[in-house]
């Protein structure tokens, strides 16, 4: 199946520093990338959908201030986490879709600590 | 509204069968996907329905009755390393996938 990469896979970061996370679909173009935020014992919250070239369309009640996405290339893209605060900390997660059967391919995840 | 509704919990014994169950309403469907989800990982690709019936894989099957907006996930033979949460997501119309709130699975020695 196909690969996704995401970096880096666990951060720590001091409140009020941003954070960026990478993510990357290594044996197939993505022209939409997925990111997801879950926090413990609850299931994946989407916070907003990429495409390749445009802007992302963020999710009701995602700060896209906040959550900055590019989606540069067709296998890459990334979120920033701007101004991070404690509550901020959570285990993110991006996926690539392929165009048939619209399966996502998930990266290994991202866990954000913020102190 | 979009709803996917799954049990929250189950419990099994290994070496037993168990079902999960997934009932959906959504705007449009365009198939059904089963994932898996160990603690502290990414959720892995189990199956994808689009047409009615049965489709197996080893000891993983899933069914689809696209009439009664329902699905099911069949494990046979439990192993301790089954124990995830198990989560059903529906791809609408706009070809999104709506997800369900994930059943986590405990299996018993």
């Amino acid at each position: 199946g196909a690969v996704v990469s995401q970096h880096p896979s666990w951060v720590i970061c001091k409140s009020g520093t941003s954070v960026k996370i990478e993510c990357r679909s290594l044996d197939f173009q993505a022209t939409t990338m997925f990111w997801y935020r879950q926090f413990p014992k609850q299931s994946l919250m989407l916070m907003a959908t990429s495409n390749e070239g445009s802007k992302a369309t963020y999710e009701q009640g995602v700060e896209k201030d906040k959550f900055l996405i590019n989606h540069a290339s067709l296998t890459l893209s990334t979120l920033t986490v701007t101004s991070a605060h404690p509550e901020d900390s959570s285990f993110y997660i991006c996926s690539a879709r392929d165009v048939l059967p619209y399966e996502q391919y998930f990266g290994p995840g991202t866990r954000l600590t913020v102190t | 509204g979009q709803n996917i509704d799954q049990p929250t919990e189950m419990t099994a014994t290994e070496g037993a069968i168990v079902q999960i169950n997934c009932t959906y309403q959504t705007s449009g469907f365009n198939g059904l996907f089963w994932y898996q989800q160990h603690a502290g990982e990414a959720p892995t690709f189990l199956s994808y329905n689009v047409l009615d019936g049965l489709e197996e894989k080893g000891r993983f099957s899933s069914f689809l009755s696209r009439s009664k907006g329902y699905s099911y996930l069949l494990l046979k033979e439990l192993q301790m390393k089954d124990s995830a949460s198990y989560l059903c997501a529906v791809v609408d119309s706009n070809y999104q996938l709506i997800w369900g709130a994930g059943t986590k699975l405990i299996i018993k020695p």
